[in-house]
């Protein structure tokens, strides 16, 4: 069995600031982890991935993530927002099956 | 290479109308997944197909509901006698032969409004 926790419904920053969002999971399984973001009324765009390599995984857009097993985290984060990165995230847990398990989304706001 | 297709990105039907969503994989792949999202909601797995083949459709309502992959052409979602608690995003994914199958890759999906 597997869950997904996206701990924050809504991040708002202002531009030129960190973004941390966060995500924890539960897996039987040694898990793989994604995270996707969504802007309004388009699909989903794979932003990162991992799969028990590097634990620190760098994405599309300055995004990254670190892999924390022992705090069976995902926290998403970027340096500096940037207005274009206002969307909504998800994390995803997967691994063990072919099925994976979408977290609630959290909506990120990035102010002026 | 294109991405995953959609078609149509908007449909509009009336209580009891038939709503049929049309799902093109990326090139090479050959595993089709279809899930629903609700307003404000994550997305929920819906089906599972491979060419045809339903690997897994334990996410389908019982009733009303049928996914399809045909050898040759797209994966349809079709929902019967439809009513106002279809209306979400559909959103079809696709994953490739030999990878792994939870790294998928989405549509831009269809947004169904019944009224």
């Amino acid at each position: 069995a597997q869950s997904v926790t996206q701990l924050d419904s809504h991040v708002s920053v202002s531009e030129g600031t960190p973004v941390l969002l966060r995500c924890n999971y539960s897996s039987s399984y040694s898990p793989s982890l994604f995270w996707y973001v969504q802007h309004p009324n388009k699909g989903l765009q794979l932003l990162l991935k991992y799969t028990s390599a590097a634990t620190l995984v760098k994405g599309i857009n300055g995004f990254e993530a670190e892999f924390k097993k022992s705090e069976t985290s995902f926290h998403l984060t970027k340096p500096s927002a940037h207005m274009s990165d206002a969307a909504e995230y998800f994390c995803v847990v997967g691994g063990g099956s072919y099925i994976p398990t979408f977290g609630r989304g959290t909506s990120l706001i990035v102010h002026p | 290479n294109a991405g995953v297709m959609q078609n149509p990105r908007h449909l509009v039907r009336r209580r009891g109308q038939e709503a049929r969503l049309r799902c093109s994989p990326m090139k090479g792949h050959s595993h089709v997944y279809w899930y629903r999202q609700l307003p404000e909601e994550g997305l929920k797995f819906m089906v599972y197909l491979q060419k045809e083949n339903i690997i897994d459709e334990s996410g389908m309502p019982k009733e009303r509901f049928s996914a399809e992959f045909p050898k040759e052409g797209p994966s349809i979602l079709r929902i019967q006698q439809v009513v106002r608690g279809d209306s979400a995003a559909y959103f079809c994914a696709s994953s490739p032969v030999g990878g792994q199958r939870d790294e998928q890759y989405f549509g831009p999906g269809t947004r169904l409004t019944v009224t």
